[in-house]
């Protein structure tokens, strides 16, 4: 079955170190994106990739980190950086880019900082 | 800085009844909007997407679009304790050229009571 896999679904760190998350699709999508959701929040977008080798900051990048070396995977390093990371954490993919809208996502990634 | 707003709820309904949510936007240029159902817990699906002034129907689910008025709403018919969820509105609006960003609002939880 097609579909976007994150892992690990869980996730406890200490302050001060990096984390990262995983993120692997195989829906053939071109474009993938990170976004993290706190208690009553919407969606806000960290980073997003239309094309392999390729990423752009969303609104909220300070702290994170990102690599496209490959098309199916897309995976976020949560930096020492991030001042406030506990959140949950969504990987999405979709067939086009920002210009369209209907994403695809993974069943999230929780982080808690200890 | 543009902005997707919805009543954040929550909204409570009978089984049976209509549920209407509602979502106002701020860029007069948005050309799609979309609905994504997300339970508590989990990652947010796609249930509508419209880009046409209008209804949209699929199911017991009608999308309706105002530009003019710059909202847009979901209404649910035969509202079932399953439909119980936070309902995100997302509208793609311009972020500078022709480049265009998903913003979604903060979310209406919808509970259906028996």
């Amino acid at each position: 079955d097609g579909g976007i896999t994150q892992s690990p679904k869980y996730l406890f760190r200490k302050e001060g170190q990096n984390v990262t998350l995983s993120c692997e699709q195989n829906l053939n999508h071109d474009a993938m994106y990170w976004y993290r959701q706190d208690p009553g929040q919407g969606l806000r977008l960290i980073y997003y990739s239309q094309i392999v080798n390729d990423f752009q900051k969303g609104d909220i990048a300070e702290g994170y980190s990102v690599s496209r070396e490959k098309k199916e995977s897309f995976p976020l390093t949560v930096t020492s950086a991030q001042k406030n990371p506990t959140a949950f954490y969504l990987c999405a993919s979709s067939i086009r880019g920002q210009g369209g809208g209907e994403l695809f996502f993974g069943e999230g990634s929780r982080l808690t900082v200890l | 800085q543009k902005e997707v707003e919805q009543n954040s709820g929550p909204l409570s309904v009978p089984e049976g009844a209509i549920a209407s949510l509602n979502c106002t936007y701020s860029d007069r240029v948005s050309q799609s909007f979309f609905w994504y159902r997300q339970y508590s817990g989990k990652s947010p699906e796609l249930i509508m997407s419209i880009y046409s002034n209008g209804d949209k129907e699929d199911g017991r689910f009608t999308a309706q679009l105002n530009k003019a008025s710059q909202y847009v709403s979901l209404l649910i018919r035969d509202s079932q304790p399953s439909d119980s969820a936070t309902y995100l509105c997302a509208v793609n609006m311009n972020s500078g050229g022709s480049n265009y960003k998903l913003t979604f609002g903060k979310g209406t939880l919808l509970t259906v009571n028996p």
